[in-house]
């Protein structure tokens, strides 16, 4: 069974600082996504990464995969408060020719000025 | 608007009553996706239509769960009996064919249901 993993679960930190989060997933996959919610929201798609050593950037926010590694990383570059959310990533199992997302169970980001 | 709708956004119900969710996914989307997310936890899967077509369940929906799409368009998701652990957020996600074959997966606001 595929079980994702994120870490850290919650994270703190100061505008204008940079981290990574963490997501490892236990068996073979090529297709990793990441999603942002905002409290209340529903989840927005920020990357889509489909073969090893992708890596894709928007903004303050970098994600890439190593597949060999099973993980992905989201890096933030000089946090803004804007960037406060709630960050899942999820990763692709094949069923009936479609992927059915397995999800992390999110990093809760709290950007303080 | 050409997101994913879903309605009714909330439903207070209390324990024993049924419920009904109705998902509209993107017009041009021919695979439609269940998923529920409880407070503090990543959305899990439901199940899964290709059309008109249920392809998979997940385990977590037990038979007072029963989802359709008859027509492969809209899809209704009903909870008969609920408990109080019913009470989550039930997210409706649709897909299509892209040109890059993502799988990429679009999410509606969710409905979210309450069970007193």
């Amino acid at each position: 069974e595929l079980k994702v993993e994120q870490n850290p679960l919650f994270l703190s930190m100061q505008e204008g600082k940079n981290y990574t989060i963490y997501c490892n997933y236990s068996t073979t996959s090529d297709r990793l996504y990441w999603y942002r919610q905002d409290p209340g929201k529903s989840l927005e798609s920020l990357f889509v990464l489909l073969s090893n050593g992708a890596v894709k950037q928007e903004g303050r926010l970098m994600a890439s995969l190593d597949t060999k590694a099973r993980l992905s990383t989201l890096h933030i570059t000089a946090a803004v408060h804007d960037l406060s959310a709630t960050y899942f990533c999820a990763v692709g199992a094949l069923i009936q020719g479609a992927q059915k997302l397995v999800f992390g169970q999110g990093t809760r980001l709290t950007i303080n000025p | 608007d050409t997101g994913v709708s879903q309605n009714p956004r909330h439903k207070i119900t209390k324990r024993g009553q049924n419920v009904t969710f109705r998902c509209d996914p993107i017009s041009e989307h021919n695979r439609l996706y269940w998923y529920r997310q409880t407070l503090g936890q990543g959305p899990e899967f439901l199940t899964y239509f290709q059309n008109e077509a249920q392809l998979e369940k997940s385990r977590l929906l037990s038979d007072r769960f029963s989802a359709e799409r008859p027509k492969g368009s809209f899809s209704t998701l009903e909870i008969q009996r609920t408990e109080q652990g019913d009470s989550a957020m039930y997210l409706c996600a649709s897909s299509g064919r892209d040109r890059g074959n993502t799988g990429e997966l679009f999410f509606g606001e969710g409905s979210r249901l309450t069970v007193l």
